[in-house]
């Protein structure tokens, strides 16, 4: 079974700094793939990353990018220059490499809030 | 524009009442997917399917029912048997292909569902 765990139920971070929210997982899988999504207040999720088990390379996507440490089972979520639109939550989700579909497993989230 | 189309946007239930979601998607997106999100919760996977006529239960199925008649078309029926279906209720797709399930989820809006 895979487990997703945020420990940090909100964050508050200032306009134009960076922020880490942490994600860590457990699985007894060799290839999985991890991802993070953001939720707005109106509900969509919008996906925002991906990193493979087997990726050497942390990923990055524009302002954001993911701190992959395979032997602490980590994939924390960086945001660099937080902009007022980042204030949502965000999900941490990881899915096992086997099968053709992806089925996803979540974390509870973390509250990001972006202030002036 | 390419989606997935989720509706009603809001839905009330009677005790005792069937309820049908529905989920359109036009990606051409081989699986499809049901989440269930409570307040301050991830997403729980309700069921999947990953190509048509052919459906698996996520881990709380119970008290839900599905079909995949169509490629487009995933809807989720809320039966009497589920005794809490007040939630938020996300349809998802992907590609699904591929033996590495690396390939993201696309989410609809969202139906919320509460108890008369």
């Amino acid at each position: 079974a895979q487990k997703i765990t945020q420990t940090q139920p909100g964050m508050f971070v200032q306009e134009k700094e960076a922020v880490t929210l942490d994600c860590t997982y457990d699985t007894s899988d060799q290839s999985y793939g991890l991802f993070w999504y953001k939720q707005p207040s109106s509900g969509e999720m919008i996906f925002l990353i991906y990193q493979g088990s087997y990726d050497e390379q942390n990923a990055t996507e524009g302002r954001y990018s993911l701190n992959f440490q395979k032997a602490r089972k980590s994939a924390n979520l960086v945001i660099s220059a937080s902009q007022l639109g980042d204030s949502a939550m965000y999900f941490c989700a990881m899915s096992p490499a086997t099968g053709t579909a992806s089925k996803l497993t979540f974390g509870t989230g973390t509250r990001l809030q972006v202030t002036l | 524009d390419g989606g997935i189309t989720q509706s009603p946007k809001y839905l009330f239930r009677k005790e005792g009442q069937n309820v049908t979601l529905s989920c359109e998607q036009n990606l051409n997106h081989d699986a499809m997917y049901w989440y269930r999100q409570d307040p301050g919760q991830g997403l729980r996977l309700i069921y999947y399917s990953q190509i048509v006529n052919d459906f698996q239960k996520g881990d709380i199925a119970e008290g839900y029912s599905v079909s995949r008649e169509k490629k487009e078309s995933f809807p989720l029926t809320v039966t009497s048997a589920q005794k809490n279906p007040t939630a938020f209720y996300l349809c998802a797709s992907s590609t699904g292909q591929g033996y590495y399930s690396n390939q993201p989820q696309h989410f609809g809006d969202g139906t919320r569902l509460s108890i008369l």
